[in-house]
């Protein structure tokens, strides 16, 4: 079964770090460009942070560049977001999700999702 | 950077009825837009991409239309499962945006 696992939220003090871990299975995660896409409660989906499948090109939403850092570790199947400097506004449930669904054009969608796991900063 | 926008921001309608959803993009996005469903305490779905094809497994009532700015999910008839929020996505460009989404609930 193709699926992927969020580990590593929880409760954090405003200025605070959090790493973000994506554990992935089912599927053969080196060969998968991967994102991050956040949900504040009762809000919208925010994309946050995209890497491809070598590590080598990465980009971020404006709201988290310099903040937080996206990497992966394509021996352990394993999707990261290092998170520093954490607002208020960061509190959210974080996604991690695959770009697994090749368009006719040749973009990819994000075809698998995990469950998320909850940031919450406050003091 | 491109930004979506939805409407209608809810839409009431009752089972069997038709649901048209619109997404509006502030510059032209071709046809590299997906449409997402989510319902409460789940991760969204995939149910649309490239504007009008659906993903694996999607049932034939959802359908999407549209190009460049103006596109369209249409639920031909409300399944009781269908009640959910939507959103649009575009991937024609960074920062891949997300609109901010239509509720579809019950009359």
């Amino acid at each position: 079964e193709v699926q992927l696992v969020e580990a590593g939220g929880g409760l954090v003090q405003p200025g605070g770090s959090l790493r973000l871990s994506c554990t992935a299975s089912g599927f053969t995660f080196s060969s998968y460009e991967m994102n991050w896409v956040r949900q504040a409660p009762g809000k919208g989906l925010e994309w946050v942070s995209y890497i491809s499948s070598s590590g080598r090109t990465i980009y971020y939403a404006g709201s988290v560049r310099g903040r937080f850092t996206i990497s992966r570790d394509n021996a352990k199947n394993s999707l990261y977001l290092q998170m520093n400097s954490l607002r208020a506004e960061d509190t959210a449930l974080y996604y991690c999700a695959r770009d697994g669904l090749r368009g006719f054009t040749g973009y990819y969608y994000m075809d698998v999702w995990g469950k998320g796991t909850t940031v919450t900063v406050s003091s | 950077e491109v930004v979506l926008t939805q409407s209608p921001a809810t839409l009431s309608l009752s089972p069997g009825e038709r649901a048209t959803l619109s997404c509006r993009a502030s510059q032209s996005v071709s046809s590299y837009l997906a449409w997402y469903q989510q319902k409460p305490g789940q991760a969204p779905r995939l149910l649309i991409y490239d504007a009008s094809n659906r993903a694996t497994g999607i049932p034939a009532r959802f359908s999407g239309s549209g190009s460049g700015t103006d596109f369209t999910l249409t639920i031909s008839s409300l399944e009781p499962e269908d009640f959910a929020v939507y959103y649009c996505q575009q991937r024609y460009n960074w920062p891949p945006a997300f609109g901010p989404g239509t509720k579809v609930d019950i009359k």
